[in-house]
C-alpha cells in the first residue's frame, strides 16, 4: 500500500531534550517536506527536499533540522526543543517537484508536547 | 504577511444542500490550485486540482471554480453528505513556492 509513515504519532518532551520524528514513504517520491498546523494558521511549511541530499527552508524553519540522506526518508530534528514547538506535525510526499500539480501524500501526523 | 486566506474558519450546511468554501490569494504568481480534505487524527487527502488555464473542473460531487482576476478561487460540493464533514484546505502553488489556507471546518448537519 502505498503510503508516508510518520513515527511517532505522540510524543510528549521537556525543553532542551533532542527529539526527531520519523518520515518515510514508499512510494519512490522525489519531493518530501514537513509542515506544522496550529489553531487559526492552518498548515505552514517547515522544511523541503526536492531529492537526496537537497533540502531548503520553508516559511517557519527555525528551530528545526532535516536531512535526506536515503530517498525515502526525511526526518525532523528539533535540537532544543521549546514549548512553542508544541503543535502537529504532518510530512508529505510528491512524485516530482518539477511537476506541476501533482498532488501531496501525507503522513498521519505527529502531535508533539513540549513542556 | 498571509498569502492565502480561508476566511470562513467554520461552516455549517444542511444534508443535501450545497457546501461553498473559498479561499483567496494574494500573488499572481500561483498557477496550480489543489484542495485538501482532512478527518481527525489524520492527514489531510487530495480532494481536487486546477490549473490557472483553467476556471473550472470537475469531480463527481466536488467542482473547483478559479476565478484569477479576483485572485480567488471556491470548492463547491453538490449535494452535501455527512461524510463530507471534515477541515478543507486550499493550497496555492507557483515558482516552487507552496501556501496553504488555514482550512474551514465544514459541518453537515442531517
Amino acid at each position: 500500500e502505498a503510503q508516508v509513515t510518520q513515527n511517532p504519532r505522540y510524543l510528549i518532551t521537556v525543553t532542551g531534550k533532542k527529539l526527531t520524528v520519523t518520515c518515510s514513504q514508499n512510494m519512490n517520491h522525489e519531493y518530501m517536506s514537513w509542515y506544522r498546523q496550529d489553531p487559526g494558521l492552518g498548515l505552514r511549511q517547515i522544511y523541503y527536499s526536492m531529492n537526496v541530499e537537497v533540502t531548503d527552508k520553508g516559511d517557519v524553519p527555525e528551530g528545526y533540522k532535516v536531512s535526506r540522506k536515503e530517498k525515502r526518508n526525511f526526518p525532523l530534528i528539533l535540537e532544543s526543543p521549546s514549548p512553542n514547538q508544541t503543535s502537529l506535525y504532518f510530512c508529505a510526499s510528491s512524485l516530482s517537484p518539477d511537476s506541476l500539480g501533482e498532488k501531496l501524500f501525507f503522513g498521519s501526523g505527529t502531535q508533539l508536547s513540549v513542556l | 504577511d498571509q498569502q492565502v486566506k480561508q476566511n470562513s474558519p467554520s461552516l455549517s450546511v444542511q444534508e443535501g444542500r450545497i457546501s461553498i468554501l473559498n479561499c483567496d490569494y494574494t500573488n499572481s504568481m500561483f498557477d496550480y490550485f489543489l484542495w485538501y480534505k482532512k478527518y481527525p487524527a489524520e492527514g489531510p487527502t487530495f480532494l481536487i486540482s486546477i490549473s490557472s488555464i483553467k476556471d473550472k473542473n470537475e469531480d463527481g460531487r466536488f467542482t473547483v471554480f478559479l476565478n484569477k482576476s479576483a485572485k480567488h478561487l471556491s470548492l463547491h460540493i453538490v449535494p452535501s453528505q455527512p461524510g463530507d464533514s471534515a477541515v478543507y484546505f486550499c493550497e496555492v502553488r507557483g515558482a516552487q513556492k507552496l501556501v496553504f489556507g488555514q482550512g474551514t471546518r465544514l459541518t453537515i448537519n442531517p
